[in-house]
């Protein structure tokens, strides 16, 4: 099965420190894309950062970059600095050629002050 | 640029009558989705649009549940009779491009009772 798996359904953060979200995914292809999704109370999905499956360099947005590991299927989310409008849900998504996208179950990230 | 358009924002009815949602899609995207999102689950793809021909809708509840968009522009999703497992949010997003993801519109949260 094509599954994107988020192991951590909560995490917790202080203000101003560094806190890394956990994803891994299944998928036969060798090209695709992933992504991470930020969705706050207001329920709509934020594009907070992507990676193209052929790219060996991480992406980096700001305080948000990705440590991706081809070979094991995992990328994992990295806030720096993290502030209190950070709180929110954080999806990972996997998309192919068919421009279907998988989501995880998602993370509850709590920003503490 | 103006966001995806969704509404109604809620919408409360009793099992086995129908409702409508409606989506507004970023102007020239050529790509349409609409996702059901249930409460503690990640966005799940019902029916998947280009311009106005349906890619996938392997998942789409076919007996109660339809979507069309008309000239491919808007598109209008469409459950009846509803159930009470149907209560989530619906997502409608829209893309020009497969690698810049996803814009997604605020949702439509229906609960049946």
């Amino acid at each position: 099965a094509q599954t994107v798996t988020q192991s951590q359904p909560e995490m917790s953060v202080q203000e101003a420190e560094t806190v890394t979200l956990s994803c891994t995914y299944d998928t036969s292809e060798s090209d695709y894309y992933l992504f991470w999704y930020k969705q706050p109370p207001s329920r709509q999905m934020i594009l907070v950062i992507r990676q193209e499956a052929y790219k060996q360099q991480n992406a980096t947005e700001n305080r948000f970059s990705v440590n991706f590991q081809k070979a094991a299927k995992s990328f994992s989310l990295k806030i720096s600095d993290s502030q209190l409008g950070d709180a929110a849900m954080y999806f990972c998504a996997r998309a192919s050629g068919t421009y279907k996208y998988i989501f995880g179950t998602g993370t509850r990230l709590k920003v503490l002050a | 640029e103006a966001g995806v358009a969704q509404s109604p924002r809620y919408k409360i009815i009793e099992k086995r009558q129908s409702v409508a949602f409606w989506c507004n899609p970023i102007s020239g995207h050529a790509t349409l989705y609409w996702y059901q999102q249930i409460l503690g689950q990640g966005p799940k793809l019902l029916i998947q649009f280009q311009n106005n021909g349906v890619v996938d809708d392997s998942q789409l509840p076919k007996d109660r549940f339809s979507a069309e968009r008309l000239k491919g522009v808007d598109s209008t999703l469409k459950i009846q009779p509803a159930k009470l497992e149907d209560s989530a949010v619906y997502l409608c997003a829209s893309s020009s491009s497969l690698n810049y993801g996803y814009t997604f519109g605020s949702g439509t949260r229906l609960t049946v009772v």
